[in-house]
C-alpha cells in the first residue's frame, strides 16, 4: 500500500486566496483526520471523519476552514480566504480501528503551507 | 497550562548513548500513551503503545507510564544516529474520544556519531 497520499506537497499562495488541500487515506481505513502543526502550538486535530462522516469538528479554527470527505477515498481540507497565521504544515492520517481509544494513526507527509 | 507537557529540547547525545524522553500530562482520565517518531519533512509514525501503568520494551526502545505521577517516558538504548528525529508524545481517553489524540510539542532528538 502506498500510504496516506496528500497533495500538493508544498504551497505558496497569497492572503485572501482560496487553498484546497487533498487527502487519500490507506484503502479500508474508516478514519481520516486533519491536522495542523505549527513550532508554537504542536500537532493539533483540527476535525475528524468516521465512514466519511464529520465526528468532531471542534478544532477548526474558524468559518474559513471546511473540510469534505465525498467518498472514502478522498478529503479535502479548504481555506478561503487565506490569512498568514494558517502557515503551518497540514497532515492528514488516516486509521483502521477506533472506539477504544486504541487508534494507530498513520500519517501522510503533509503540505507545507505559506501564505504571504 | 497545556494538558501535555513536553520538552522540545533540542537534545544531543553521542552515538550509543541512553536517550531520556520525558512527558507530563494533567487529565487523570488519559489511559492510552503512545510515542510517535517524526523524522524531518515526514508525519509521525508510531513508535510505542503503553495502556495505562507500567512498562514495554521493543529492541532498544522501552515506553514507562506512571499515572500516579502523570508522568511518561521513553528510553532509548544504544542510540544510533538514525534515532535523530523529533518524538512526540500522544494520549487518549477510553471510548468516545475516537481520534482525538493529545499530542506533546515533541522533543528534537540528535544523536551524533
Amino acid at each position: 500500500d502506498a500510504g496516506v497520499i496528500q497533495s500538493p506537497r508544498h504551497e505558496v499562495t497569497e492572503m485572501g486566496q482560496e487553498v484546497t488541500l487533498r487527502c487519500k487515506p490507506i484503502s479500508g481505513h474508516d478514519y481520516l483526520f486533519w491536522y495542523r502543526q505549527t513550532m508554537m502550538r504542536g500537532l493539533e486535530l483540527l476535525i475528524y471523519f468516521n465512514n466519511n462522516v464529520p465526528i468532531d469538528d471542534s478544532g477548526m479554527p474558524e468559518d474559513r476552514f471546511s473540510a469534505k470527505m465525498p467518498n472514502a477515498s478522498f478529503s479535502t481540507l479548504k481555506i478561503q480566504p487565506s490569512e498568514p497565521r494558517d502557515s503551518a504544515v497540514y497532515f492528514c492520517a488516516s486509521s483502521p480501528v477506533g472506539g477504544t481509544g486504541n487508534e494507530k494513526l498513520f500519517f501522510g507527509s503533509g503540505t507545507q503551507l505559506s501564505v504571504l | 497550562q497545556k494538558e501535555v507537557e513536553q520538552d522540545p529540547g533540542p537534545l544531543s547525545v553521542p552515538e550509543g548513548a541512553i536517550v531520556s524522553l520525558n512527558c507530563t500530562y494533567s487529565n487523570s482520565a488519559f489511559q492510552y500513551f503512545m510515542w510517535y517518531r517524526q523524522y524531518s519533512r515526514k508525519g509521525p509514525e508510531l513508535l510505542m503503545y503503553t495502556y495505562s501503568s507500567g512498562n514495554k520494551e521493543d529492541g532498544r526502545f522501552t515506553a514507562q507510564v506512571d499515572k500516579s505521577s502523570k508522568y511518561i517516558s521513553l528510553f532509548i538504548r544504544d542510540s544510533q544516529p538514525s534515532d535523530s528525529a523529533t518524538y512526540l508524545c500522544a494520549m487518549n481517553r477510553r471510548s468516545g474520544n475516537t481520534g482525538k489524540l493529545i499530542f506533546g510539542q515533541g522533543t528534537t532528538l540528535q544523536v551524533k556519531p
